[in-house]
């Protein structure tokens, strides 16, 4: 399948820190999509991009849909324990029937 | 409440044993997928299904099977097929768009073999 690569693959941060990943990828996607898993849970949607250059928040999260369609980017701002999690990207390419997910960031906030 | 429920949450396996994980939804969505999912790892598709009675393999098919005879249910058959299959299951759920408002996810199934 499609290769969406996410980096950093795992953050350790400070409470009350902002944090940064993104997603890039080698072909274009028209939608890009932001997850978050808890352990042992299924991810829940976070933020959906649909056109390229869009910025949309969803309360601390800013996801960012990059101009040139190959990549995405999410920011938490003031982090809080709660925010443990791992963060998945996914993406739709046109005519495709399916997601592709990144591999996903490992997020630690030590409180 | 609409959602998607999977079941059992644990399953202990023997090996050489084939073993059902359970997924159901009651959100009305035409799409169901499988995905696998193992620590420290991302998801892989494992089958999906777009309409009743019709599915498609997903990127790691070997070893699993399917059905998909109801809208609401798209049960997961590991069979002894498979070699390594102690993992994480999750199904998900979609309206017919390929996902474009995203999937809804179960809260998964983690099996292992004993």
């Amino acid at each position: 399948g499609q290769q969406l690569n996410q980096s950093p693959q795992s953050m350790f941060i400070q409470e009350g820190e902002d944090v940064s990943m993104n997603c890039t990828s080698s072909s274009i996607f028209n939608t890009w999509l932001w997850y978050k898993q808890d352990p042992g849970e299924g991810p829940v949607l976070l933020i959906a991009l649909y056109k390229a250059g869009e910025l949309t928040s969803n309360g601390r999260l800013t996801a960012q849909f990059g101009i040139t369609r190959k990549d995405s980017f999410l920011n938490i701002s003031a982090s809080i324990p709660s925010d443990v999690g791992i963060y998945f990207c996914a993406g739709i390419q046109t005519g495709a029937n399916n997601l592709f997910f990144g591999t996903g960031t490992r997020l630690t906030v030590i409180p | 409440d609409g959602g998607i429920t999977q079941s059992p949450k644990y399953l202990f396996r023997k090996e050489g044993q084939n073993v059902t994980l359970s997924c159901e939804q009651n959100l009305n969505h035409d799409a169901m997928y499988w995905y696998r999912q193992d620590p420290g790892q991302g998801l892989r598709l494992i089958y999906y299904s777009q309409i009743v009675n019709d599915f498609q393999k997903g990127d790691i098919a070997e070893g699993y099977s399917v059905s998909r005879e109801k809208k609401e249910s798209f049960p997961l058959t590991v069979t002894s097929a498979q070699k390594n299959p102690t993992a994480f299951y999750l199904c998900a759920s979609s309206i017919a768009d390929g996902g474009a408002y995203g999937y809804t996810f179960g809260s998964g199934t983690r099996l292992t073999v004993v």
